[in-house]
Parts: structure tokens; C-alpha cells; sequence
């Protein structure tokens, strides 16, 4: 398996614009994360997805920010318009949901490098 | 407060020394402790988990887990300069609950 896809792996916009991160998860899993990481507040849980649908965002900045997985093969993260405060690493991750007292493991993608001017 | 809580160094230390990273955490309701380990420019990759109290050994790896202390270690044994990377430290309630991180510990190993 390639393991968590994300694209693009780099993005530099300019303040206003809308970006679009995208995420492929690992064949299989059905929980989806999206996570944000910077200097200042470490790696975030934005939402996370179960099955397509969205259980928790309540770690979604605001209103600029939103969030799909419209089939269990894809899901995206918005922010529009953008800021420079949006400025981090965004992953994805994936992962299987096992017996209850088993740990299911996140698997991380590479990362998306965002830059906004 | 921060609900975890990690020195984010640098640690430095030579080759084949053993490496002592730490977290504290403020909520006894954790029942899940992990490891991270990240290196740069890629994602976090799991590197051990233990459930409730205890310890873990894994290769050159151990991770131990104080509950009446709310602290966790992981010790790195003969370290190796493949060893250098960000250690995060991670906590859940649950294995459905998210997972909180610590900020993460820049670790590098020198030849």
C-alpha cells in the first residue's frame, strides 16, 4: 500500500485566495484526521471524519475553514479566503477501527507545506 | 495549562549514549500513551504505545508510563545518529477519543 497520499505537497498563495488540500486515505481505514502543525501550537486535531462522516470539527479555527470526505477514498480541507495566520503543515491521517480495547494507529501522510503571503 | 506538557529541547547528546525523554500530563482520565517520532520534512510515524500503567521495551526502545506521577519516559538505548528526529509524546481517554500531542522534543544525535 502507498500508504496516505496528500496533495499538493507544497502550496504558496497569497492572502485571499482559496486553497484546497486534498487527501487520499489508506484502502481499508475508515476514520479520517486532519491536522495542523506549527511552531507555536504543535500538531492540532482539526476534524476527524468515521466513515464519511464528520464526527468531531470542533478543532476548525472558524468559519474559513471547512472540511468533506465525499466517498471513502478522498477528502479535502477548504480555507477560504486565506490568511497568513494559516501558515503550517497540514497532515492527514488514517486508520482502521479494530476491537474496542485495541489501539487503532493513525497513519500520517506526508504533509501538505502551506504558505500564505 | 496545557493538558501535555513537553520540553521541546534541543536535546543533543554523542553517539551510543542513553537518551531520556519525558512528558507530564494533567488529566488522570488518559488510559493510552504513545510515542511519535517525526522526522523533518515528513509525518509523524507511531513508535510505541502502551495501555494504562507500566512499561514497554521494544529493540533499543522503552516506554514507561507513571500514572500516580502523570509522567511518561521513553528511553532510547545506544542511540544512533538515525535516531535524530522530534519525539512527541501523545495521549487518548479511549480508543475512539482524539489524541492529545505533547509539542515534541527535537532530539539529535552526533556522530
Amino acid at each position: 500500500d502507498a500508504g496516505v497520499i496528500q496533495s499538493p505537497r507544497h502550496e504558496v498563495t497569497e492572502m485571499g485566495q482559496e486553497v484546497t488540500l486534498r487527501c487520499k486515505p489508506i484502502s481499508g481505514h475508515n476514520s479520517l484526521f486532519w491536522y495542523r502543525q506549527t511552531m507555536m501550537r504543535g500538531l492540532e486535531l482539526l476534524i476527524y471524519f468515521n466513515n464519511n462522516v464528520p464526527i468531531d470539527d470542533s478543532g476548525m479555527p472558524e468559519d474559513r475553514f471547512s472540511a468533506k470526505m465525499p466517498n471513502a477514498s478522498f477528502s479535502t480541507l477548504k480555507i477560504q479566503p486565506s490568511e497568513p495566520r494559516d501558515s503550517a503543515v497540514y497532515f492527514c491521517a488514517s486508520s482502521a477501527d479494530l476491537a474496542e480495547l485495541s489501539y487503532n494507529e493513525q497513519f500520517f501522510g506526508p504533509g501538505t507545506r502551506l504558505t500564505v503571503l | 495549562q496545557k493538558e501535555v506538557e513537553q520540553d521541546p529541547g534541543p536535546l543533543s547528546v554523542p553517539e551510543g549514549a542513553i537518551v531520556s525523554l519525558n512528558c507530564t500530563y494533567s488529566n488522570s482520565a488518559f488510559q493510552y500513551f504513545m510515542w511519535y517520532r517525526q522526522y523533518s520534512r515528513k509525518g509523524p510515524e507511531l513508535l510505541m504505545y502502551t495501555y494504562s500503567s507500566g512499561n514497554k521495551e521494544d529493540g533499543r526502545f522503552t516506554a514507561q508510563v507513571d500514572k500516580s506521577s502523570k509522567y511518561i519516559s521513553l528511553f532510547i538505548r545506544d542511540s544512533q545518529p538515525s535516531d535524530s528526529a522530534t519525539y512527541l509524546c501523545a495521549m487518548k481517554y479511549s480508543s475512539a477519543s482524539k489524541i492529545i500531542f505533547g509539542s515534541g522534543t527535537r532530539l539529535s544525535i552526533r556522530p
